[in-house]
């Protein structure tokens, strides 16, 4: 099937430090992407979006980076926390014509070290 | 108020059986998805309703019948339930359109098939 992204990797990292959350895409013709957080026993929740004519935007702690030209995206979590241990997806819009078809990335875990 | 929900957040059944999960949204949105989560955490489309009209169909097996009442809900029926169904099933809506096409997901629905 379509997919995006690597296995699922885990990412520990100590509490404080900053994270750095890696998906590679494999259409060239994606126009928008998001972050989403998948917490244990819950649905994914958004982070952060970005749009192909940006290379970078930055939230409340997290930063997103798009590299178009080797299909590649990151999410940057500053003074990582406890609260931000979760599966964290990539997304990336494959709709045309106003829709939306999102293809998931497989995910990475991030573990908190307290 | 709970923006998308389903019911049931879990279900256990035999092989063969036919089981349903339901989703409504009250945030208003045009659009509604369902996605499976399998056991790596990979999420995928399954199908995508769009004011009552399906939009998006997965080449998922025609064991699965989505159906949309009305644009708030989007409902998920599934015949003759095989093992390889266990999964946890999310549905999500977005607003689509020039929006920037967030989806929103339920807190899912696991399915394990016996």
């Amino acid at each position: 099937g379509e997919s995006v992204g690597l296995h699922l990797p885990t990412l520990s990292v100590q509490e404080g430090d900053n994270s750095i959350i890696n998906c590679a895409y494999s259409n060239s013709a994606s126009d928008y992407f998001i972050w989403y957080k998948q917490e244990s026993g819950k649905g994914p929740q958004f982070i952060i979006d970005i749009r192909s004519n940006m290379d970078k935007r930055q939230g409340q702690r997290v930063t997103v980076l798009l590299n178009k030209t080797v299909k590649h995206l990151s999410l940057q979590i500053a003074a990582t926390q406890p609260g931000d241990s979760a599966v964290y997806f990539c997304a990336e819009n494959r709709g045309t014509s106003g829709t939306y078809k999102y293809i998931f990335g497989t995910g990475t875990r991030l573990k908190v070290l307290a | 108020d709970t923006a998308v929900s389903q019911t049931p957040k879990y279900l256990v059944t035999q092989m063969g059986n036919d089981k349903s999960i339901k989703c409504e949204q009250n945030l208003g949105h045009d659009t509604m998805y369902w996605y499976k989560q399998d056991s790596k955490k990979f999420l995928k489309i399954m199908f995508s309703y769009n004011n009552k009209e399906l939009i998006i169909n997965e080449t998922v097996p025609n064991r699965f019948s989505p159906k949309s009442p009305d644009k708030a809900h989007l409902n998920l029926h599934i015949n003759s339930l095989e093992l390889g169904d266990s999964a946890v099933y999310f549905c999500a809506s977005s607003q689509g359109g020039l929006s920037t096409g967030e989806l929103f997901f339920g807190e899912g629905s696991r399915l394990t098939v016996l």
